[in-house]
């Protein structure tokens, strides 16, 4: 069974600072993975998405994450962030059978300070 | 396109009350779940459907019914509600089964029914 773990459940950072989140997956092919942010009350926002080719993948909001297959890791970052960063950070696995079943952790809590 | 809706946004129920959240897509999408998020816990995945007519269990079925009588509608009928089903609950749906690589995968999300069962 997929599973995906996101050992961080808040950090703080400053406005400004960089950031990175950590995201690590367990499926056994080669996984479909996504980042999605969620501002409070709202749903979720799709930030980028992985399958295949260059590891580094580049999302919205000046978001990137790093496929790492040894490390069966998926973090996500970003050089400077802004106060409107402040959100919730989901990551996601798909599988790859018919039914698309996105398997999330149970999330980061980002809170950025002025 | 108005994307994914759900309706309503906030409801309040008593235990053993019955309900329908409704989820409705205007992106002509086969596939369509329903996801609960509760804190700590992420999303999990209640039920799914991949074309009308055909539904099936996700993680955590138990209480919970649905139909897909169209391609555009996809709701979630709690059957007699408990004050474990107080949760946020998520519609979301994707292109066609036959989409192929990340196309087939990305899922759009709608807005959120927030539930409170008392």
């Amino acid at each position: 069974a997929q599973s995906v773990t996101q050992p961080d459940i808040h950090i703080t950072v400053s406005e400004g600072a960089s950031l990175e989140l950590r995201c690590n997956y367990s499926y056994g092919a080669t996984p479909y993975l996504f980042w999605y942010v969620q501002s409070p009350g709202q749903g979720l926002q799709l930030l980028l998405k992985y399958f295949s080719g260059d590891t580094l993948v580049q999302g919205i909001k000046g978001f990137e994450a790093e496929f790492k297959r040894s490390q069966s890791s998926f973090n996500l970052r970003k050089p400077s962030v802004h106060w409107s960063d402040a959100a919730e950070y989901f990551c996601a696995v798909g599988s790859s059978g018919s039914a698309r079943q996105l398997t999330f952790g149970s999330g980061t809590q980002l809170t950025v300070l002025p | 396109n108005a994307g994914v809706t759900q309706t309503p946004k906030f409801q309040v129920l008593k235990t053993g009350q019955s309900m329908t959240l409704q989820c409705a897509q205007d992106m002509n999408h086969e596939y369509m779940s329903w996801y609960r998020q509760d804190p700590g816990m992420g999303l999990r995945l209640i039920h799914y459907s991949v074309g009308a007519g055909i539904t099936d269990q996700g993680e955590v079925p138990n209480g919970y019914n649905v139909s897909r009588s169209t391609t555009e509608d996809f709701p979630l009928r709690l059957l007699s509600a408990a004050p474990s089903q107080t949760s946020v609950y998520f519609c979301a749906s994707s292109y066609s089964k036959w989409a192929g690589g990340l196309a087939g995968h990305e899922q759009y999300f709608g807005p959120g029914t927030r539930l409170t069962v008392t």
